[in-house]
């Protein structure tokens, strides 16, 4: 089956720092990943898709330039949250989607849960 | 834009029940709907997911059906056990191509033993 990892699972960090967030599909090429962010007992929220060499397009109201995403092979994604704040502490959850077999589905990682003091 | 309603937010029944939750779709283009289960603090997981070329179709206690006339549709669990108590999230989409998934808000399934 398709397999998403994410890393790391949990991080914490001081208000300021930026943390980096690796998205990878292990099993098969991800043309495209979704990044989301869920707060306790909420859906999902969109905050930007990529495509595989292309930038990220982002939804509104997400800042591109807090929320930086780079796609830079088939089996990787990273979000970046810059200059964090501890009202970015939440549950960021990236997806994967492919080609072929793998093209119709959504492939979820296991998040991350971010806690910014 | 797609636009997915779902419901109820909240189901609860007791161990052996059925359970059944409902989603809306906007898109009439829409051929793909997926279900998630979310276990708390846990990735969604694809359970099921059907295409627009069929009405319904089953695996062991979960099935989902869908009327493209209406644009909706169901999920259905029979002989519900504890360990299905999780979030479910419905989704729409389109089949092939660059699209964006639509999730619907999802529905907090309890089932007390």
């Amino acid at each position: 089956g398709a397999v998403v990892s994410q890393h790391p699972s949990r991080v914490i960090c001081k208000s300021g720092t930026s943390v980096k967030i690796e998205c990878r599909s292990l099993d098969f090429q991800a043309t495209t990943m979704f990044w989301y962010r869920q707060f306790p007992k909420q859906s999902l929220m969109l905050m930007a898709t990529s495509n595989e060499g292309s930038k990220a397009t982002y939804e509104q109201g997400v800042e591109k330039d807090k929320f930086l995403i780079n796609h830079a092979s088939l089996t990787l994604s990273t979000l970046t949250v810059t200059s964090a704040h501890p009202e970015d502490s939440s549950f960021y959850i990236c997806s994967a989607r492919g080609t072929g077999g793998f093209g119709d589905t959504q492939y979820f990682g296991p998040g991350t849960r971010l806690t910014v003091l | 834009g797609e636009n997915v309603e779902q419901h109820p937010s909240t189901l609860s029944v007791q161990e052996g029940d059925s359970a059944v939750i409902k989603c809306t779709y906007s898109d009439s283009a829409s051929n793909y709907f997926p279900w998630y289960k979310q276990e708390l603090g846990k990735r969604p997981q694809l359970i099921i997911d059907i295409r627009s070329n069929v009405g319904e179709k089953k695996d062991q206690r979960i099935a989902v059906t869908l009327n493209k006339t209406a644009k909706h549709f169901s999920l259905h669990i029979t002989e519900t056990q504890p360990e299905d108590s999780a979030v479910y999230f419905c989704a729409a989409s389109l089949t092939g191509g660059s699209y964006i998934p639509t999730f619907g808000r999802g529905t907090s399934l309890i089932v007390h033993p």
